[in-house]
């Protein structure tokens, strides 16, 4: 059964506390991703992933890093959470082709 | 600047009636499209994925067209049914390869009501 999972969907956090996304996959795809979403927006790219310690920036890297020592997981870190990064994180994982799974979502917000 | 135009941004259809949905994009190059949906508060689901220079795809109620010189793709759904309320999200593809983009829609959501 191939599915990507995201822990916690639901996280509330004081403004400069620090915060741990975490996704799993257990199709071993090399590349995997993470997205915030925004209400009017596209999801946005801030970190992709394509192997072990083999990560790059996307469009949003600012405020964000990310940590994947194995390769069916992949976490996202916030540093010092802003209220501005109130959001709904998607992870995904890039299966053959243009085949992409994504994970239920994670809720943040930060007050 | 946004490279995925989606239309219309909202849509009220009364299940039963049929729909659609116009995605434009000025993504290059352009490898695939993909609709997906995203019922409220769940992941993005895959519904199509089209990839030929103009594409046709059928999956059940829903069928969709691409065409790359137009840079335009639709989603049609037919015979709507109230679970069909959702957001439809249009994703483009750069490349096949892993060092591929994907460029995303901000959606439109359909509600179907009785």
């Amino acid at each position: 059964d191939m599915k990507v999972t995201q822990m916690p969907r639901y996280l509330i956090k004081r403004m400069g506390e620090n915060v741990l996304l975490e996704c799993g996959q257990d199709m071993s795809h090399e590349t995997m991703y993470w997205y915030r979403q925004d209400p009017g927006l596209g999801l946005q790219l801030i970190y992709i992933s394509y192997d072990v310690d083999s990560n790059s920036e996307g469009d949003i890297p600012k405020g964000y890093r990310v940590s994947r020592k194995k390769r069916e997981h992949f976490s996202l870190i916030l540093d010092s959470a802003k209220t501005n990064q109130t959001s709904v994180y998607f992870c995904a994982s890039k299966g053959a082709n243009t085949e992409v799974f994504f994970g239920k979502g994670t809720r943040l917000t930060v007050v | 600047k946004t490279q995925v135009e989606q239309s219309p941004q909202s849509l009220v259809v009364r299940q039963g009636e049929n729909c659609v949905l116009q995605c434009n994009y000025s993504v290059t190059p352009d490898n695939h499209l993909r609709w997906f949906k995203q019922d409220t508060g769940k992941g993005l689901v895959s519904l199509t994925v089209l990839v030929d220079q103009k594409d046709k795809t059928s999956n059940g109620r829903y069928s969709a067209t691409l065409d790359k010189d137009a840079k335009h793709s639709t989603l049609h759904i037919t015979a709507t049914l109230l679970d069909d309320t959702a957001t439809y999200i249009c994703v483009v593809g750069d490349r096949g390869s892993a060092l591929g983009r994907l460029h995303f829609g901000a959606g439109t959501q359909l509600i179907v009501i009785p």
